[in-house]
């Protein structure tokens, strides 16, 4: 009963580094989301998806790229990674749309040095 | 754009009552209220919705306005595990996503 996971927890990078974060749900939820928080801050949406094969951007999907070839997963991939995209990215997933909860993952620490 | 409106902060002592407000003054009919709470470094969690009435769960209990543009949540006997961030958060049916915004940080005194 693992729900929903994410990895690496915790990656240092460097600038201009391609970093992926991967997210795995085991519910077969439809919709899977993924946000940032900044330290001292809410939550901002980067990216969601409706479905396999289905992605739409959020408020903040600058430098970011997403795919959803399977239902599970939803990785995260920063094609070159900045300073400013240090932050904690935290994956979700619900089953169908608003008025169903959202489950987190326990969040990904990410420093860009 | 679903925005609400809550304090930066509240603070409460422990086995008290606690009262969050929320304003969602430009909320439409169809719009559900949900509460999510985010402890320390740990990603957020459901706490309670609702539409119209009032609704309670074994966490907490959500006073919805007559006219909906605010609502309350209350945690009736507060505990040091309640400290937290709590997200009021408002979206339609249809809404795909969810917008949190900055929420209230409680800080509960023992």
């Amino acid at each position: 009963d693992a729900g929903i996971t994410q990895s690496p927890r915790y990656k240092i990078t460097e600038t201009g580094r391609q970093v992926t974060l991967m997210c795995h749900q085991t519910w077969s939820h439809s919709y899977m989301f993924w946000y940032r928080q900044d330290l001292g801050h809410g939550l901002r949406l980067i990216y969601y998806s409706a479905a396999a094969d289905i992605t739409d951007k959020g408020e903040v999907p600058d430098g970011y790229v997403v795919s959803r070839s399977k239902t599970e997963n939803f990785p995260l991939t920063l094609e070159s990674a900045t300073r400013s995209q240090t932050s904690v990215y935290f994956c979700a997933s619900r089953e169908g749309r608003f008025g169903n909860t959202i489950y987190f993952g326990e969040g990904s620490w990410l420093t860009v040095v | 754009d679903a925005k609400t409106t809550q304090p930066n902060s509240m603070e409460s002592n422990e086995e008290e009552p606690v009262h969050l407000p929320c304003n969602h003054s430009t909320i439409s009919g169809t719009d559900y209220i949900h509460w999510y709470r985010q402890l320390p470094s740990q990603g957020p969690e459901y706490v309670i919705h609702g539409l119209t009435s009032n609704v309670n769960n074994r966490m907490a209990s959500l006073a919805i306005a007559e006219d909906r543009k605010s609502s309350t949540l209350i945690l009736h006997r507060a505990t040091l595990r309640d400290a937290a961030v709590y997200y009021c958060i408002r979206g339609g049916q249809g809404a795909q996503k969810l917008v949190f915004g900055q929420g209230t940080r409680l800080t509960i005194n023992p």
